[in-house]
């Protein structure tokens, strides 16, 4: 069974803190995607990557960077952690090319307080 | 830019009505279009799909069809269940990633 997993399913946090998001794919997997999700937003893609070691800004990376050392492995980055930045993220993975389907891990809802 | 609009909820229905979700686009060129679904507690996980103009993409009772003319994908049900609550998201493709809708949260009673 494929799988996107995210290391914790609810953070708390202090304003100003570094705080990490990691998500691992066992799927081979050459795209992959952090996303915030927000209420009357949607998702709003906030970084991505194409391969290891490459990452793209997506719409709202102010705030954020990320990490992709290794193939299955993406890492979402907060470096001093705002109450503006509590919200759902989600982390998704696809295959290379268009029209791919792409999968979601299960969230990480972050607070910071 | 592109950008994808989704007919505004909360949505609640009773079990066996008829479901639409309006969904349009703006995009240059003919994007793929998608329904991904997130039920309570989990990820989104794709619903159906279509790639091309008039395609029909179908799943678990679901059905949706690329309408080029209307620049619209609205998902529809013809018999909803307890089951279907959930929210739903409307996305296009666009360079491998996805511009997404609102979400629609939809709302099922018995």
């Amino acid at each position: 069974d494929v799988k996107v997993t995210q290391s914790s399913r609810y953070l708390v946090k202090r304003t100003g803190e570094k705080v990490f998001l990691e998500c691992v794919q066992d799927m081979d997997h050459e795209n992959m995607f952090w996303y915030r999700q927000d209420p009357g937003l949607g998702l709003r893609l906030i970084y991505f990557s194409y391969d290891v070691k490459m990452k793209e800004k997506g719409d709202i990376p102010e705030g954020y960077s990320v990490s992709r050392e290794k193939k299955e492995r993406f890492s979402l980055i907060l470096e001093s952690a705002s109450t503006n930045q509590t919200s759902m993220y989600l982390c998704a993975s696809s295959r290379a090319g268009f029209r791919n389907e792409q999968f979601f891990g299960p969230g990480t809802r972050l607070t910071v307080l | 830019g592109n950008s994808v609009t989704q007919m505004e909820g909360p949505v609640t229905l009773s079990e066996e009505a008829f479901l639409t979700i309006n969904c349009t686009y703006t995009a240059t060129g003919y994007p793929s279009l998608f329904w991904y679904v997130q039920y309570p507690g989990e990820g989104l996980q794709l619903l159906l799909k279509a790639t091309k103009a008039d395609d029909k993409g179908s799943n678990k009772g679901f059905e949706a069809t690329y309408r080029k003319e209307t620049t619209s994908f609205h998902l529809e049900k013809g018999s909803v269940q307890v089951s279907d609550s959930a929210v739903y998201f409307c996305a296009q493709e666009g360079a491998q990633k996805l511009v997404f809708g609102q979400g629609t949260r939809l709302t099922i009673n018995p």
